[in-house]
């Protein structure tokens, strides 16, 4: 069982629809969870991080973390066809520094 | 500097080649990772640095794969006899917060280095 798993899509949604993209882990110590966007032969470019239960919105992204079900989601209000790229979850604990990545969701935000 | 930045951008290595890949974090920053990422994956664990300290290196995928920081600042990673299985983008990441940093440990990547062995 890999610790981070996401769907690898693609996911296609409509320009303005809400895309919303989930990631579930494996270790309960985790502490720190974050979404990164990764455009084709780019790195990854942070988004959002989320550190305690409940939504945290940043504009047009709101992230979702229910540690007890082991699930963070990624909600994107209004997509565009700029947000269309791979988003990868990460989780890590404190203690460790070590970061785990989920292998990405590929988004497809059609005009 | 603003950003991390990694050098080369693009590495063709012949199978049996050293190489080494060098890593500006963003100044400040405490902690440096690298990290190995092939096509289609995401980006998998190699190695933590906290300051000059490696503190975690067991991602390291064999001891051909070698990480130093010396002065606490730039990093280089370095790869002996090269192998086919070894082709992929190195990134490196940098944090303002060292271990136990809590919410300052949030990172930011450089641009990669893709390696190519043939």
């Amino acid at each position: 069982q890999k610790e981070v798993e996401q769907n690898s899509g693609p996911l296609s949604v409509p320009e303005g629809a809400i895309a919303s993209l989930n990631c579930t882990y494996s270790d309960r110590g985790s502490q720190s969870f974050f979404w990164y966007r990764q455009y084709s032969g780019k790195s990854p470019e942070l988004i959002m991080s989320i550190y305690s239960n409940g939504d945290k919105e940043d504009g047009r992204f709101t992230a979702q973390l229910n540690k007890a079900s082991q699930y963070v989601s990624l909600l994107i209000r209004d997509s565009q066809p700029s947000d269309s790229a791979t988003y990868l979850c990460a989780v890590n604990q404190y203690n460790f520094n070590k970061f785990y990545f989920g292998s990405g969701t590929k988004l497809n935000v059609k005009p | 500097g603003a950003g991390v930045s990694q050098s080369p951008r693009y590495k063709v290595a012949k199978r049996g080649q050293d190489v080494a890949l060098r890593c500006d974090p963003i100044s400040g920053h405490v902690s440096l990772f690298w990290y190995q990422q092939a096509l289609g994956q995401g980006p998998e664990f190699l190695t933590y640095f906290q300051n000059e300290a490696q503190l975690d290196k067991s991602g390291l995928p064999s001891d051909r794969f070698f990480a130093e920081r010396p002065e606490g600042s730039v990093s280089t990673l370095k790869i002996q006899r090269t192998q086919q299985e070894d082709s992929a983008v190195y990134l490196c990441a940098s944090s303002l917060g060292g271990r136990l940093a809590g919410a300052y440990n949030e990172q930011f990547f450089g641009p990669g280095t893709r390696l190519t062995v043939l």
